[in-house]
């Protein structure tokens, strides 16, 4: 498989609950990306990895989110404490340096928050 | 801060015509890249054509082009020959050359062919 994996598709819990959701890259892409789309609404950056470096995180990445990428390989997102705002799909994308800049998608996990 | 505006929520074409979709922003940078995406109800952000700032000629990906001005802060998506693949919803982004936040995106417009 070369594109972006994420696990799972779809995630369904309740608030007050904590969730964990995984990115696999394509494989030789150093870089990795966590976006937030919500329903009508165009992907928002949460954090940026390179190698396992997280490098960049946005003003929406609240202490309840915490972002991962141990060996520079796949990432983990994992969301404490959930709330209703949360839901929502969470993006991941990955580039390689030198790939012309393009981002590649993965299908996303959705969220929704009961 | 870049920011980017589709100003059309929705757009709705026949099938086998013509349609152009909007994009605008807003940058001081110079050098930086434009990108149409492509979201169909699978959710997948699929990429359609991509634009160097630096490069004056419209890119072109088989019945997709861009008219891109960049004095007028403009990048427009033309679908030619429209086919009901082409549903979807169709974002414009925005990034600067290893930016470390990745794409800009737009509000989207929701692309419908009609049949």
């Amino acid at each position: 498989d070369t594109g972006v994996s994420q696990n799972p598709r779809h995630k369904i819990t309740k608030r007050g609950q904590n969730v964990t959701f995984r990115c696999d890259p394509i494989s030789e892409h150093n870089r990795l990306y966590w976006y937030r789309q919500t329903l009508g609404q165009g992907p928002e950056f949460l954090t940026y990895f390179q190698n396992e470096a997280q490098l960049e995180k946005s003003r929406l990445l609240s202490d309840r989110f915490s972002a991962e990428r141990p060996k520079g390989s796949f990432s983990t997102l994992e969301i404490q404490r959930t709330e209703q705002g949360d839901s929502a799909m969470y993006l991941c994308a990955s580039s390689h340096r030198g790939s012309d800049e393009k981002l590649f998608f993965g299908s996303g996990t959705q969220l929704s928050v009961l | 801060a870049q920011t980017v505006t589709q100003s059309q929520p929705e757009m709705s074409v026949q099938e086998a015509e013509t349609v152009t979709l909007s994009c605008t922003y807003d940058t001081s940078e110079s050098d930086y890249y434009l990108f149409w995406y492509k979201q169909p109800p699978s959710r997948q952000m699929i990429l359609v054509i991509r634009q160097e700032a630096y490069k004056q000629q419209n890119a072109t990906e088989n019945r997709f082009s861009v008219n891109f001005q960049k004095a007028a802060k403009s990048f427009s998506l033309k679908i030619s020959d429209s086919q009901l693949g082409d549903a979807a919803m169709y974002f414009c982004a925005y990034r600067l050359p290893g930016g470390a936040d990745g794409l800009t995106f737009g509000k989207g417009t929701h692309l419908i062919i009609q049949p």
